[in-house]
C-alpha cells in the first residue's frame, strides 16, 4: 500500500536562508509523486510533479524536488526563502497506471523569520 | 477558465443530522475527488467519482456517499452526523481517471462543524 511520511510537522527558516522539507514515500510499484502548498482558508495548490521523466523536478516559485529511489525520498527546497512562502506544505503519492487516488502526507507548516 | 468551486463555505450542524456539499469541477475536468482534512492533518480520500460511478474509495463508512451529475458537478452526503465529522471538505477535479498522474484542483473548502 502507498503511503507518505513528512517529517517534521513544524519548519523554521529565516527570510533568505534555505528551505528544506523532507518526505519519504512507500509504493509497490513505480510512484507519481507531488507537493502541494496550502495557504490559510484555501485549497491546495500544486507545487510541482514527478512522472518518471527525470529526477530532479521544478516547480513554481522557486521550488524543486529530487526524486531518489534508494531513499525512497522526494525532499522539496528552495534555496531563498521568502516571507510569502509561509504556508502548509503537502508531499503526496499516487500509484501508476490503475491507481485511482493521491494520498496526502500529514503536512509541514513552513514559517519564515524576517 | 473556472476553477473548482465549492458551497457552502461555513456550516453548522448538530450530531445526528444530515449533510449535503457541492463542488462544480473545473472546466474539461471530469473526475472529482473528495477529501476530508481535519484540523492539523493532511487530507484523507473520501471517494473519487468519474462517469457519474464512484471509482474508487478510502476508509471512510457508507453514511458518506456521493453523487456525479452529467455536467461532472458532484455531491457529497454525510448521514447521521458525528462529532469527528468536523473538519474542512475538499473538492478536488481532475482530466486524467485511473492514472497516477492525477493532477488535482482543489477548491477552497467547505468547513463543516458539528456541535
Amino acid at each position: 500500500a502507498q503511503s507518505v511520511t513528512q517529517l517534521g510537522s513544524h519548519v523554521s527558516v529565516s527570510e533568505g536562508a534555505l528551505v528544506l522539507l523532507r518526505c519519504n514515500y512507500s509504493s509497490s510499484v513505480p510512484p507519481y509523486l507531488f507537493w502541494y502548498v496550502q495557504y490559510p482558508n484555501q485549497g491546495l495548490q500544486l507545487l510541482l510533479k514527478y512522472t518518471s521523466a527525470a529526477t530532479l523536478v521544478k516547480g513554481i516559485n522557486g521550488f524543486e524536488a529530487e526524486f531518489k529511489k534508494s531513499e525512497t525520498s522526494f525532499h522539496l527546497t528552495k534555496p531563498s526563502a521568502h516571507m510569502s512562502d509561509a504556508a502548509e506544505y503537502f508531499c503526496a503519492v499516487s500509484e501508476g497506471t490503475g491507481g485511482f487516488k493521491t494520498i496526502f502526507g500529514a503536512g509541514t507548516r513552513l514559517f519564515v523569520k524576517a | 477558465e473556472t476553477g473548482v468551486t465549492q458551497s457552502p463555505t461555513h456550516l453548522i450542524k448538530t450530531r445526528g443530522q444530515q449533510v449535503t456539499l457541492r463542488c462544480s469541477s473545473q472546466s474539461g475536468h471530469n473526475t472529482v475527488s473528495w477529501y476530508q482534512q481535519a484540523l492539523g492533518q493532511g487530507p484523507q480520500f473520501i471517494f473519487q467519482y468519474y462517469r457519474e460511478e464512484e471509482n474508487g474509495r478510502g476508509n471512510f463508512p457508507p453514511r458518506f456517499s456521493g453523487l456525479q451529475f452529467p455536467n461532472y458537478s458532484s455531491e457529497l452526503n454525510v448521514n447521521a452526523l458525528e462529532l469527528d465529522d468536523s473538519a474542512l471538505y475538499l473538492c478536488a477535479s481532475s482530466s486524467q481517471a485511473g492514472t497516477g498522474a492525477n493532477v488535482l484542483t482543489f477548491g477552497a473548502g467547505s468547513r463543516l462543524t458539528v456541535l
